[in-house]
């Protein structure tokens, strides 16, 4: 089956700083990459995605990377905020939508 | 438009008791799955429901059952209850089972087996 490992698994910023987060999969029939923000006590919720034909997607301040030959992709954030303090998750997904988590990362942006 | 709504928030249970979680979809949504997320892990995939039918399991033992109901409600029930099942529970509603977009999470249900 599918194993996505998501590093590193804590990263702290200064406000105004970049994050990224980086995500590396096994399973060559994945096709679909989304990211997704865990705030504390509430689920996940997308944040942005990618599907496999394509490289780079971006969202704002937000940007995801693709590269199919290495199986890997990142999130980039800009101009980090406080409120983006929270839990990330990268995941892969097959096309029946069986969705592979990684392990997660907490950003603590500092004000 | 109603969001993924799952119920209850919280739930303490003992050892080899059985559970049922409850979720409802997010309207025009047919596709449920259900994910268990362990403290300080991400969500693992249990199973998948469309129109009724399992769709799709991940590695968890038979005690995990589920089912749909004609409204695309869902039930997660849990047999025999060990300690690590305690968990956060998701839930996650989608208009079909490959869609690529409007895959939407619930809050979860928090539980917790003593």
């Amino acid at each position: 089956g599918e194993n996505v490992e998501q590093h590193p698994s804590t990263l702290s910023v200064q406000e105004g700083d970049s994050a990224v987060i980086k995500c590396t999969y096994s399973d060559s029939a994945s096709n679909y990459f989304p990211w997704y923000k865990q705030e504390l006590g509430k689920g996940p919720q997308l944040i942005i995605d990618i599907r496999s034909n394509v490289g780079e997607k971006k969202d704002q301040r937000i940007a995801v990377t693709l590269n199919k030959t290495a199986k890997h992709f990142s999130l980039h954030i800009t101009e980090t905020q406080p409120e983006d303090s929270a839990v990330y998750f990268c995941a892969a997904s097959s096309p029946l939508r069986k969705f592979y988590f990684g392990s997660g990362t907490k950003l603590n942006v500092k004000p | 438009e109603t969001g993924v709504t799952q119920s209850p928030t919280h739930l303490i249970k003992t050892r080899g008791q059985q559970v049922t979680l409850r979720c409802s979809s997010q309207s025009g949504h047919n596709t449920v799955s259900w994910y268990q997320q362990a403290l300080g892990q991400g969500p693992q995939f249990i199973f998948q429901y469309y129109r009724e039918e399992e769709n799709g399991r991940g590695n968890f033992p038979p005690r995990f059952s589920g089912l749909q109901f004609p409204n695309y409600s869902s039930e997660l029930n849990v047999n025999a209850l060990e300690l690590d099942d305690s968990a956060l529970y998701l839930c996650a509603s989608s208009s079909e089972p490959g869609a690529n977009y409007g895959y939407t999470f619930g809050s979860g249900t928090r539980l917790t087996v003593v």
